[in-house]
């Protein structure tokens, strides 16, 4: 069984630039969800994602945004990016009550 | 607000040696308990979980934790450690009756060094 996958593995965006981060989920699971991890900062919920809807939001800005396909695959989407964006971002899914899986993140770089 | 705290940043022990891992929780009603691990430049990989029953739960890699109500903690052991095991692991809960349903909580992590 495939696990959840992440793409691109590494992203390097300038100030101010726009990223997008995708994932796609463990075939059956139908939930999504994004986390930053950052030096220093641990690991911080951003977002979950449910049967295409968004179900729960972490405390981040609204430039921090995204979307679930009808096929359950995900992206995230970061505008104006600023230099404290610079983190790991892992994508997990689950079906409902189960515990989350994670893929190997998107490195994204801000310089 | 449910909060994970893992006191300890950093453990090291040495091949062969027991090991157990610290974490104390803030919860709802109802937590669901996990711990993960994660390898340098990966992500994380699910070692056990807690829902309901029996507070002692068996993980992969031979892996163990209890689950103490009273004293609100999930400690992470195993009996004889390997270097395999040298990672960051991470103690996580879910309120599975609040609504932050779905959100997962971590602690701040604890670095594994094993010597050999």
């Amino acid at each position: 069984e495939a696990g959840v996958t992440q793409s691109p593995t590494h992203l390097i965006k300038t100030r101010g630039q726009q990223a997008t981060l995708r994932c796609s989920p463990i075939s059956g699971h139908t939930s999504v969800y994004w986390y930053q991890q950052a030096l220093g900062l641990g690991l911080q919920f951003l977002l979950w994602y449910d049967e295409g809807e968004e179900r729960n939001r972490g405390n981040f800005p609204p430039r921090f945004s995204g979307r679930q396909f009808p096929n359950y695959s995900s992206e995230l989407n970061v505008n104006a990016l600023e230099l404290e964006d610079s983190a790991l971002y892992l994508c997990a899914s689950s079906v409902h009550d189960q515990p989350q899986h994670f893929g190997d993140g998107t490195r994204l770089s801000i310089l | 607000a449910q909060s994970v705290t893992q006191p300890d940043i950093h453990i090291t022990v040495s091949e062969g040696a027991s090991l157990e891992l610290r974490c104390n929780y803030s919860y709802g009603a109802t937590p669901y308990l996990f711990w993960y691990v994660q390898s340098p430049g990966q992500g994380l990989q699910l070692l056990l979980k807690y829902f309901s029953g029996d507070t002692l739960v068996q993980g992969i890699k031979g892996f163990e934790a209890e689950f103490k109500r009273s004293q609100s903690s999930f400690n992470l052991r195993k009996p004889s450690v390997h270097w395999s095991d040298a990672a960051e692991y991470f103690c996580a809960v879910v309120d599975a009756g609040g609504t932050s349903y779905g959100k997962l909580t971590f602690g701040q992590g604890t670095i594994l060094t094993v010597h050999p």
